[in-house]
């Protein structure tokens, strides 16, 4: 069976270091990976997907970076963490075409 | 871009109460999907539901999708029912999913 994991669970950064999250899946090949977040409690928004190594496509503007070295490892950046990135960031997986999508359990990050 | 509505915002129900959770949606899709996040922010996936109905245990889901509107029951709720309901949809294939604005469910002992 699938699984994705994301890492850390929890982070707090003060403003201006840089980040890094990994989100990783298992028991599939070439999956679409999602980048989602979710400020206030409230609806996500999409901020990157991916299709294959090393194509990432951007949603929205922002402070944020996406690369995807490997098939399964997605990782979410940043070089300089602003007040406004803190929230609920989601990794999420699906099969091509219009399938069912997957999340992982998230990463809750507090920049100070 | 698709547009996403929920309702209600928000929900209190006694132990053991039936509901209706709506989701509207402003053109056609090619995937609906219900989720709960529970408390630790989790997304549980429900339903992948582009058209048509389905059932789950307690839970059941219609999609209407010429009308454009996906409806999500709970039967005999129970406490552990508690928390945010969310439906999302993508037009094309790409499962690039747009999330409604959520439906916060509290089930009362």
């Amino acid at each position: 069976s699938q699984t994705i994991h994301q890492w850390p669970v929890t982070l707090v950064q003060p403003v201006g270091s840089p980040l890094s999250l990994e989100c990783t899946v298992e028991g599939t090949s070439n999956p679409n990976l999602y980048w989602y977040r979710q400020a206030a409690g409230r609806g996500l928004q999409l901020l990157f997907y991916s299709v294959g190594i090393g194509q990432i496509s951007s949603e929205v503007p922002q402070n944020l970076s996406a690369s995807r070295p490997q098939d399964r490892q997605f990782i979410l950046s940043s070089k300089k963490l602003l007040l406004s990135d803190s929230g609920f960031y989601l990794c999420a997986w699906s099969r091509w075409g219009a399938t069912e999508a997957f999340f992982g359990q998230g990463t809750r990050l507090t920049v100070v | 871009g698709i547009q996403v509505e929920q309702s209600p915002p928000d929900l209190i129900l006694q132990e053991g109460a039936n509901s209706t959770l709506r989701c509207n949606f402003s053109d056609s899709v090619n995937n609906l999907q219900w989720f709960h996040q529970n408390p630790w922010g989790q997304l549980i996936n429900l339903f992948y539901i582009p058209s048509g109905t389905k059932q789950n245990g307690r839970l059941s889901a219609t999609t209407v999708a010429t009308e454009r509107y996906s409806l999500l029951y709970i039967s005999s709720s129970q406490t552990t029912d508690s928390g945010v309901y969310f439906c999302a949809v993508d037009e094309a294939a790409g499962n690039k999913l747009t999330f409604g604005g959520g439906t916060r469910v509290l089930v009362k002992p």
